[in-house]
């Protein structure tokens, strides 16, 4: 069983579209989180939810907004795609944001391609 | 600002040893992690360092010095297949992970 899982894999798209990505997992943590690796391999932060508590990075743009249906989901849905939005998008999950350890398990990511 | 260095490409040869530094400010520290990434997959976690001093796991250990914002990731009898990226990241005073660019290590026979 895939412990941290996201689709589509891949995703190629016109300029000015909406997407969303899905994640799923199936380790019972209490956290979840959205990360963009750009082409020069920097992993950045976009967003973390945990217990219905989002935490937002202030240089992510409003069209990126992660929705979470239940525990185990955080979708992330991107409206008027740009260029710029070209990426790796990796989910990840965490027992809990705080605990000591916080060894975070990521998905396979989505390679974003906006034409 | 906040800020993670680490040298963007390293190589080395199997067999051999190799340290890969990161230095790192940032606001508030609640501990250094690091984590493996080959090419086209997802990062994994290799290590976790809170309190200065050396963990060591199997061939991985990493060290760390908080009053001199330094962390190194060591590598011990180099494999073909440890040729990856390695990423360290600062968790922040949010607990938000705070992410170096990564070194890429390649090894060579």
């Amino acid at each position: 069983d895939t412990a941290v899982s996201q689709t589509p894999k891949y995703l190629v798209t016109q300029m000015g579209n909406d997407k969303s990505i899905k994640c799923e997992q199936n380790l019972g943590h209490d956290t979840m989180y959205w990360y963009k690796q750009d082409s020069k391999k920097f992993l950045k932060i976009m967003f973390s939810y945990n217990n219905k508590e989002l935490i937002i990075n202030e240089t992510v743009p409003n069209r990126f907004s992660p929705k979470s249906p239940d525990k185990a989901h955080l979708n992330l849905h991107i409206n008027s795609l740009e260029l710029g939005d070209s990426a790796v998008y990796f989910c990840a999950s965490s027992q809990d944001i705080a605990d000591s350890y916080n060894e975070q398990f990521f998905g396979p990511g989505t390679r974003l391609t906006v034409l | 600002g906040q800020n993670i260095d680490q040298p963007t490409e390293m190589t080395a040869t199997e067999g051999a040893i190799v340290q890969i530094n990161c230095t790192y400010q940032t606001s508030g520290f609640n501990g250094l992690v690091w984590y493996q990434q080959h090419a086209g997959e997802a990062p994994t976690f290799l290590s976790y360092n809170v309190l200065d001093g050396l963990e060591e796991k199997g061939r991985f250990s990493s060290f760390l010095s908080r009053s001199k914002g330094y962390s190194y990731l060591l590598l011990k009898e180099l494999q073909m297949k440890d040729s990856a990226s390695y990423l360290c990241a600062v968790r922040d005073s949010n607990y938000q992970l705070i992410w170096g660019a990564g070194t890429k290590l390649i090894i060579k026979p």
